[in-house]
């Protein structure tokens, strides 16, 4: 069955190291997105990306980093991680073929910045 | 611009009463609007959506949500609600207008189904 994965599901790391969080699917989307949950603020949007070589900015992108090269993957990078980038982080991706088409989720990998 | 508002972080309701878990939207054009729902430690799960035409969208788990144009809502609703619909719900909306952008989600609404 097709899905899509992330890894780590959990992640300790220190202020100013640089992360990378994974995310995999094997639906054959264009469309993939990275949110941010936090307890007040439901979903944000960070960065989304409609194919490969393709990258866009969401709402809360500062500190934050994406790149496709292929279908399958868009890793999500924090350049110098920040306390307030403590959160848990969700992958998705959609079918480009209709707007109205749903996204699907990853699991979520939760991120904390000592 | 498109937002969506869950007015109400937390819901809770008595096994076997009716449950309803309110959304309101705002969007130039006419909307797409998506419910989702995400258990404790796991990703957010599609239930339903309005695209077009009949007013009550039937989704799973017994869910159902009426799309009202002129009050800009699309209310999530069960007729008898179960312990094990306890979970974070999540309403989304998407412009017609605003081509393959990302869906906008409200913050969400905590429903307690008590035994």
């Amino acid at each position: 069955d097709a899905e899509i994965t992330q890894s780590p599901r959990h992640k300790i790391t220190e202020t100013g190291r640089q992360v990378t969080l994974a995310c995999h699917q094997t639906w054959n989307h264009n469309n993939m997105f990275w949110y941010r949950q936090d307890l007040g603020h439901g979903l944000r949007l960070i960065h989304y990306s409609y194919g490969v070589h393709d990258t866009n900015k969401g709402e809360v992108s500062d500190g934050y980093s994406v790149s496709r090269s292929n279908t399958e993957d868009l890793p999500l990078t924090l350049e110098s991680a920040a306390s307030s980038q403590t959160s848990v982080y969700f992958c998705a991706s959609s079918d480009t073929r209709g707007i109205e088409n749903e996204q699907f989720f990853g699991p979520g990998t939760r991120l904390t910045v000592l | 611009a498109q937002s969506v508002a869950q007015p109400e972080d937390q819901v809770n309701v008595a096994e076997g009463n009716p449950l309803t878990v309110k959304c309101t939207y705002s969007v130039s054009g006419n909307p797409y609007l998506f419910w989702y729902v995400q258990y404790p430690n796991r990703g957010l799960q599609f239930l339903l959506k309005y695209i077009t035409g009949d007013n009550l969208v039937k989704g799973s788990y017994g869910f159902e949500a009426e799309f009202n144009k002129s009050q800009t809502s699309f209310h999530l609703k069960k007729p008898s609600a179960l312990v094990s619909d306890s979970a974070l719900y999540f309403c989304a909306v998407r412009d017609m207008n605003s081509g393959n952008t990302p869906l906008v989600f409200g913050k969400g609404t905590r429903l307690s189904v008590i035994a």
